[in-house]
């Protein structure tokens, strides 16, 4: 099993640009996660999918969209990108019954927004 | 929402040295305190983590202690060894029971 990975591993981008993050996991799981890590900042949510088709906002969600079409698949968006978008993009994913919430993340992506 | 403040924010300590990071959290239906150890440049993986239910959890060096009453939890790594640099997140599981709030992290630094 791949696990969960992401797609791509980094990407510099001009101020206005769009691009989209792709997160795939082949463990099953129902929910999904997308956080930013800064530094100093910790790791913060900033949209989540409790299944497919559905999506919710997190912690920091403006100037991010996502999108769950697939069981498997978690895209982030980012429509027009600005420079405080510049920080490392990680997914992560888990079962999300009680008993198991254990959340397995992906391997980052490094996004610089010039 | 639930709050999460961890600290220290920098650990330094000698190789052989106890190591102890302490996790408060407001949310008083939060069930769930997982640690992640970060590696410079790698992906968040979990550590060890406790339920509500327990009091304590020991994974060989490794210790997790959970104070529900006080709402704080902490990590203790004895006998450290320089593998053990990196940097650690606490955090909790909301009533919500799928969104965890992260602390901002402790940088531990085990010097040979």
């Amino acid at each position: 099993n791949a696990g969960v990975t992401q797609t791509p591993k980094f990407r510099v981008l001009k101020t206005g640009q769009s691009m989209t993050l792709l997160c795939a996991q082949d463990m099953n799981h129902e929910y999904m996660y997308w956080y930013r890590q800064d530094p100093g900042m910790g790791l913060r949510l900033i949209h989540y999918s409790v299944g497919e088709g559905t999506t919710a906002k997190g912690e920091v969600p403006d100037g991010y969209n996502v999108s769950r079409l697939k069981k498997q698949n978690f895209l982030l968006g980012l429509e027009s990108a600005a420079p405080s978008q510049t920080s490392v993009y990680f997914c992560a994913s888990s079962y999300g019954v009680a008993a198991y919430n254990e959340q397995f993340f992906g391997p980052g992506t490094r996004l610089t927004v010039l | 929402g639930e709050n999460v403040e961890q600290h220290p924010s920098t650990l330094s300590v000698q190789e052989g040295d106890s190591a102890v990071i302490k996790c408060t959290y407001s949310d008083s239906a939060s069930n769930y305190f997982p640690w992640y150890k970060q590696e410079l440049g790698k992906r968040p993986q979990l550590i060890i983590d406790i339920r509500s239910n327990v009091g304590e959890k020991k994974d060989q060096r490794i210790a997790v202690t959970l104070n529900k009453t006080a709402k704080h939890f902490s990590l203790h790594i004895t006998e450290t060894q320089p593998e053990d640099s990196a940097v650690y997140f606490c955090a909790a599981l909301g009533g919500s029971n799928y969104k965890l709030t992260f602390g901002k992290g402790t940088l531990l630094t085990v010097n040979p």
